[in-house]
């Protein structure tokens, strides 16, 4: 079964302090991985995506093919990074474009 | 405004009735996908398009859900009778064919309240 797997619903930091949300997925193909973020009122957008290996505002997503995941990582959190964070996988090189997501998970960062 | 746009963006009705949502996506984008999200939950997949063609249909989508893209640009999603459980936001995304990253632009969704 294809199935994305975020097992905080909630996760509350102080700010400066290390940041990790996982992801764990269930894919039988190539899968490509996403990290969607979406601040109070707006709309979702991209964070990251594993092809990229980039890091945007400080956060970096490695694959892991062993451990099937895809963690988000920040190593000092800031009180704007408080918001709601998605993980994705679709696979397009099955023909599957359409994106599975996890449920979610809300950081909130302390002041 | 290049990005993708909904409306309405919100719609209040009754049981029983029928609502249409719009969405515009980016306009050089082909693909077009419709997601439902209820409150706790991620975005769940619907259906989705490449220019007019409906490729895939999730089984949420049941015989009272139907979505058009007449021209490969916008695209109506209808709910006909519609219940209480269809209460969600309702987003739509689109993509270009030929970026090799799949990656998919949202809109601000329309939230459905049926009473």
């Amino acid at each position: 079964a294809q199935r994305v797997t975020q097992p905080e619903k909630l996760l509350s930091v102080f700010k400066g302090a290390p940041v990790e949300l996982k992801c764990n997925y269930s894919y039988s193909g190539s899968p490509e991985l996403f990290w969607y973020v979406q601040y109070s009122r707006q709309r979702l957008q991209l964070l990251l995506r594993h092809i990229s290996r980039e890091s945007i505002k400080g956060f970096t997503a490695d694959l892991n093919k062993g451990e099937t995941s895809f963690h988000l990582k920040k190593p000092f959190a800031q009180e704007e990074d408080s918001a709601m964070y998605y993980c994705a996988l679709s696979g397009p090189t099955s023909g599957t474009y359409k994106y599975i997501f996890g449920t979610g998970t809300r950081l909130k960062v302390l002041a | 405004d290049t990005g993708v746009s909904q409306n309405p963006r919100h719609k209040i009705t009754k049981r029983g009735q029928n609502v249409t949502f719009r969405c515009d996506p980016i306009s050089e984008h082909n693909r077009l996908y419709w997601y439902r999200q209820t409150l706790g939950q991620g975005p769940e997949f619907l259906t989705y398009f490449q220019n007019e063609a409906q490729l895939e249909k999730s089984r949420l989508l049941s015989d009272r859900f139907s979505a058009e893209r007449p021209k490969g640009s916008f695209s109506t999603l209808e709910i006909q009778r519609t219940e209480q459980g269809d209460s969600a936001m309702y987003l739509c995304a689109s993509s270009h064919r030929d970026r090799e990253d799949n990656e998919q632009f949202f809109g601000p969704g329309t939230r459905l309240t049926v009473l």
